[in-house]
């Protein structure tokens, strides 16, 4: 079946825009991992949903920082005012529950530049 | 809070050489841990995992055993291919976080033919 699916796959942006980046999950996965991977270094995990529950932002760096998820389908990560700092690799996972260890299935990313 | 640390890349094998990358972890309680793999042009994929105390687990001939008494969770691989480069990170998860991942910063691995 299908894998989980993100856009765009690059952006490139100036210092101070919006951007907004689009995760569709794996259809029946009720969590929802949003994690950033910065040149040369490791993945930080930044907010997940799990269901209709409130979703665990404790991972965002800043109140630039934000997502949405509408239900169990598609989510949105929106980063205000971006930073040259901001420029990573947003990857977005999906699991069927986060109850026992399911395994995490990733998108390929969204490369962020700003400029 | 948890943290993982392995060992720095990048890794330079000759092929059929045996791999060892380092993996160590912090964390209260009794986390899952994970090996994850990302080769180039790819997406990020799980290798394989383990999610208690003497556990190993294994795929595509990689093998990682949870050590507890040492927090170590090291992958091997008796005889590594040029087409397992890529970058492998270890991960940990708990179940009271909502099983959100905390990665090691990746070892890169390249295999010579």
């Amino acid at each position: 079946g299908a894998g989980v699916s993100q856009s765009p796959s690059n952006k490139v942006t100036e210092k101070g825009k919006d951007v907004e980046l689009r995760c569709d999950p794996i259809s029946g996965h009720t969590a929802l991992y949003w994690y950033r991977q910065r040149l040369g270094q490791g993945l930080e995990f930044l907010i997940y949903f799990q269901g209709n529950s409130a979703p665990d932002k404790s991972g965002l760096p800043s109140d630039r920082f934000s997502a949405e998820r509408t239900g169990e389908s598609v989510s949105t990560l929106t980063i205000q005012r971006t930073q040259q700092e901001d420029s990573a690799v947003y990857l977005c996972a999906s699991s069927p529950r986060t109850g026992g260890q399911e395994t995490q299935y990733f998108g390929p990313g969204t490369r962020l530049l700003v400029l | 809070g948890d943290s993982v640390t392995q060992m720095e890349g990048p890794v330079t094998l000759s092929e059929e050489a045996f791999l060892t990358i380092n993996c160590t972890y912090t964390a209260t309680g009794y986390p899952s841990l994970f090996w994850y793999v990302q080769y180039p042009g790819e997406g990020l994929q799980l290798l394989l995992k383990a999610t208690k105390a003497d556990d190993k687990g294994s795929n595509k001939g990689f093998e990682a055993t949870y050590r507890k008494e040492t927090t170590s969770f090291h992958l091997e691989k008796g005889s590594v291919q040029v087409s397992d480069s890529a970058v492998y990170f270890c991960a940990l998860s708990r179940p009271e976080y909502g099983n959100k991942l905390v990665f090691g910063a990746g070892t890169i691995l390249r295999v010579k033919s």
